[in-house]
């Protein structure tokens, strides 16, 4: 069964501490991984999406790695408007599949300034 | 402009009763989905439209409907409301389900059975 594990559930950070945030997922064969940062009460905003192991990809302070097994989302130096869910899934390989993602429960972060 | 939207924002009723959560989007796109957020955030896909014609139909109970009248609007009516729908509902779009073209979501739509 295709499945997504984000880590850890909670994160607090001091502003400019850096640190990572885990997905693991466990696909048939994987399409696609992908990153969406969710605020509260809003619904989940896109950030990335990597297809191959090995591949990388930044945008500010975030930058967003995958291996064959697990992404990470690395924060560098986070600010407080850094604060939001980051929700991690994938989009397994096969017709029925089109469009339909697996998410992990997200990983919620806390900058304190 | 907002290009995903839903109504409404809150949902509150009781178990029994019959309600519509309302899409639409104005970003031109193919393909809309319902996904459902359970108090843990697991989000997990209920159904997804392309071109108005129902692609996924994920294990929900036949209570819930989806209804796509044209490519921009897609409508969740829920019969016979349970306390187990509490839940938030959100919208998405994209472009044509394929994995180039991420989803946009809409707000949500917090659904409470009481």
């Amino acid at each position: 069964e295709d499945q997504v594990t984000q880590s850890p559930e909670a994160l607090r950070l001091q502003e400019g501490e850096s640190s990572s945030l885990n997905c693991s997922y466990t696909v048939s064969g994987l399409r696609g991984l992908f990153w969406y940062r969710q605020d509260p009460g809003k619904g989940p905003e896109f950030l990335f999406t990597l297809y191959s192991a090995g591949e990388e990809k930044e945008k500010e302070r975030l930058k967003a790695t995958l291996t064959k097994k697990e992404s990470f989302l690395h924060i560098t130096a986070p600010k407080p408007e850094d604060s939001a869910t980051y929700l991690c899934a994938v989009q397994a390989l096969g017709s029925s599949n089109t469009g339909k993602l697996i998410f992990g429960q997200g990983t919620t972060l806390q900058v304190k300034p | 402009d907002t290009a995903v939207s839903q109504t409404p924002k809150y949902l509150v009723t009781q178990m029994g009763n019959d309600k519509s959560i309302k899409c639409e989007q104005n970003l031109g796109h193919d393909t809309m989905y319902w996904y459902k957020q359970d108090s843990k955030k697991f989000l997990k896909i209920m159904f997804s439209y392309n071109n108005k014609e129902l692609i996924i139909n994920e294990t929900v109970p036949n209570r819930f409907s989806p209804k796509s009248p044209d490519k921009a609007h897609l409508n969740l009516h829920i019969n016979s409301l349970e306390l187990g729908d509490s839940a938030v509902y959100f919208c998405a779009s994209s472009q044509d389900g394929d994995v180039n073209s991420p989803l946009h979501f809409g707000n949500g739509t917090r659904l409470t059975v009481t």
